[in-house]
């Protein structure tokens, strides 16, 4: 089945230890989205790549980076983990942006990310 | 003003009762409208979009009302399985816009 999937499923790291998530699609959709969702808020968009065309939030914090190197995959840098970075880290896919029915996104099951 | 608004809940309703849900945005350019399901721990998933005549699967019913900009979920005889975060999500489709997320509204279904 078409899917989104997500490596690792539970990340544990150190204050400060750099960590870098993965996402994978088989939907061969367009856009490829990052979210940080915390207990009981709404997912937080982070960035969305359109193919290779970077799209950085106006808040997204200079220590998160995301690297897309071809269609399917989609990474995650963090590059110092601090404590208010534990989360849930959504990776989502979508055909499209802006036409009816293609901009609808499909999430892959997250990453947990503890920071000790 | 936030632009996706809704209640959070809980709504502690009992197996068989009717809810109903309302989001309001804020802006009005938005044009595409979804309702989304969220389990607990879980990622969330596509439960429907949102038409400007209406749509209904099932037991679900969405509405959208432009003039008040606000979308509403109607779910009919809950089941306990209905128990989740409902997370309401609008979208302006113009330029490179994505979706906007509401916080979500939690549903406990009693038995």
């Amino acid at each position: 089945d078409a899917m989104v999937i997500q490596n690792p499923r539970y990340q544990v790291t150190q204050f400060g230890k750099p960590v870098t998530l993965s996402c994978s699609q088989t939907l061969n959709h367009n856009v490829m989205y990052w979210y940080q969702q915390k207990s009981s808020q709404a997912p937080k968009l982070l960035f969305h790549y359109y193919d290779k065309d970077f799209n950085n939030e106006a808040d997204t914090p200079d220590n998160f980076q995301s690297r897309r190197p071809n269609t399917s995959f989609c990474f995650l840098d963090i590059r110092s983990p601090g404590l208010g970075d534990a989360a849930m880290y959504l990776c989502a896919t979508s055909r499209d942006l802006t036409y009816r029915n293609y901009n609808e996104q499909f999430f892959g099951p997250g990453t947990r990310l503890t920071v000790l | 003003r936030k632009e996706v608004e809704q209640d959070p809940g809980p709504f502690n309703v009992p197996e068989g009762a009717t809810v109903a849900f309302n989001c309001t945005y804020s802006n009005s350019a938005s044009q595409s409208f979804f309702w989304y399901r969220q389990d607990c721990r879980k990622e969330p998933k596509l439960l429907m979009s949102v038409y400007s005549s209406g749509n209904e699967d099932g037991r679900f019913t969405a509405q959208l009302n432009r003039a008040s900009q606000y979308i509403s979920l109607l779910i009919r005889d809950s089941k306990l399985s209905d128990s989740a975060t409902y997370l309401c999500v609008v979208t302006v489709n113009s330029g490179n816009t994505p979706l906007v997320f509401g916080k979500g509204t939690r549903l406990s279904v009693i038995a």
